[in-house]
């Protein structure tokens, strides 16, 4: 069965400090991974999106990772900011597949 | 950028009422998608349309319908409301290549009360 879990279900953080999500899937065929940030109220907004052959890209702050053979993700926040305060979801499509398969998401709670 | 506008932020709405809730995207995507999210849930595949007029039932299609009669609005229809019909309604669209980012509208808050 195609499954997305992520952990921690929730974080509390310090404003200032790093931390890491992580997501590990078990869809196949695989075709790319996702990493969406939603604002309570607001709907998802697109972070990153990986593919087979990559293992890492960033935007901003926000670097994602991807090993293909072992199905983890991470998501890295570097330096959080009280604005980082959000849901980070985990996505993952199966090759040639309109149907993404969602995780549960990590509520992300960053304290001054 | 994309843009996906869904019709309203927040909607209450009486048990029986027929709903009726509006997306438009400005990119002529040909794929759109409408998903409801609860908490712990995540967020669900009700129906999606890769076509004007075409339509394909997701997940959890019961007690909705949808129309999709210009390319740009994709319509998500309760014909006759329910209080579990309560949640967050998130619609999305992408181009025709699935592997490309899909982006959600902002999403609709609906109460049936």
């Amino acid at each position: 069965k195609n499954q997305v879990e992520q952990s921690p279900q929730s974080l509390i953080i310090l404003e200032g400090k790093n931390c890491t999500l992580q997501c590990n899937y078990t869809v196949s065929p695989f075709s790319n991974l996702r990493w969406y940030k939603q604002d309570t109220g607001r709907g998802p907004v697109s972070l990153t999106i990986m593919t087979f052959s990559e293992n890492t890209k960033s935007n901003g702050r926000y670097t994602a990772t991807l090993d293909a053979d072992t199905k983890q993700s991470s998501l890295h926040i570097t330096a959080s900011q009280l604005s980082d305060s959000a849901s980070y979801i985990c996505v993952v499509s199966a090759d040639s597949s309109y149907k993404l398969i969602f995780g549960s998401g990590t509520r992300l709670l960053v304290r001054p | 950028d994309v843009k996906v506008t869904q019709s309203s932020r927040y909607l209450v709405k009486r048990t029986g009422e027929k709903v009726f809730l509006e997306c438009v995207q400005d990119m002529d995507h040909e794929n759109m998608f409408w998903y409801r999210q609860d908490p712990g849930l995540g967020l669900r595949l009700i129906y999606f349309s890769y076509d004007v007029k075409m339509k394909e039932k997701g997940d959890i299609p019961e007690g909705y319908s949808v129309s999709r009669e210009k390319k740009e609005r994709f319509s998500l229809i309760l014909e006759s409301a329910s209080t579990n019909q309560t949640s967050m309604y998130l619609c999305a669209s992408i181009p025709g290549r699935y592997r490309y980012g899909y982006t959600f509208g902002s999403g609709t808050r609906l109460t049936v009360v």
